[in-house]
């Protein structure tokens, strides 16, 4: 039981840098999340999608962009590092009338 | 707005220990509450739930009754393993807004043998 996938599951990069961690669940649900988890700070929510082809703005979207590639794939993009995005990153997803998230196993980022 | 706050951590038991974990919101509408957990290395999973006031959700030995009055989702467990260790979540769910959850920061839990 695959559930949520996320790619890749470490990452360093350079202040500057861009790159994009990829999610993909095989659980047919409408809505997926992008979350960031930083120490002391809980889960703070970064762009979320009600439905394939929607996005929008969570709590903390600066510096991120996303993408619905298709109802299956949720991609969260850094075009341009900061120290500041260095966190764990998780994707998560829900079926339209279920409360219940689902989480991948993160990525943890590193930008120096 | 809505917010969710839980007592900070780290919390360290004695396997066989009794645990509460303190959790309270503020919320405009009657929101859903959860407990998710985190084992180490891993991502989030669901706990328990409650959707209405004097709602006990309970899963592995582990309730939380939802109490509007006092505007709280306490969780507990009898008997804690060492096996429970991890970080546990409190969130809400507001009907009234998109739906989408607000997390507590989150309180670590150690047990020992």
């Amino acid at each position: 039981n695959a559930g949520v996938t996320q790619t890749p599951k470490f990452q360093v990069l350079k202040t500057g840098q861009s790159m994009t961690l990829q999610c993909a669940q095989d659980m047919n649900h409408n809505s997926m999340y992008w979350y960031r988890q930083d120490p002391g700070m809980g889960l703070r929510l970064i762009y979320y999608s009600a439905s394939e082809g929607t996005t929008d703005k969570g709590e903390v979207p600066n510096g991120y962009n996303v993408s619905r590639l298709n109802k299956r794939e949720f991609s969260l993009r850094l075009e341009s590092a900061a120290p500041s995005q260095t966190s764990v990153y998780f994707c998560a997803s829900r079926a339209t009338g279920n409360e219940k998230l689902f989480f991948g196993s993160g990525t943890q980022l590193s930008v120096l | 707005g809505n917010s969710v706050t839980q007592m900070e951590g780290p919390v360290t038991l004695s396997e066989e220990a009794f645990l509460t974990i303190n959790c309270t919101y503020t919320a405009t509408g009657y929101p859903s509450l959860f407990w998710y957990v985190q084992y180490p290395g891993e991502g989030l999973q669901l706990l328990l739930k409650a959707t209405k006031a004097d709602d006990k959700g309970s899963n592995k030995g582990f309730e939380a009754t939802y109490r509007k009055e006092t505007t709280s989702f306490h969780l507990e467990k009898g008997s804690v393993q060492v096996s429970d260790s991890a970080v546990y979540f409190c969130a809400l769910r507001d009907r009234g807004s998109q739906g989408n959850l607000i997390f507590g920061k989150g309180t670590k839990l150690s047990v020992k043998p």
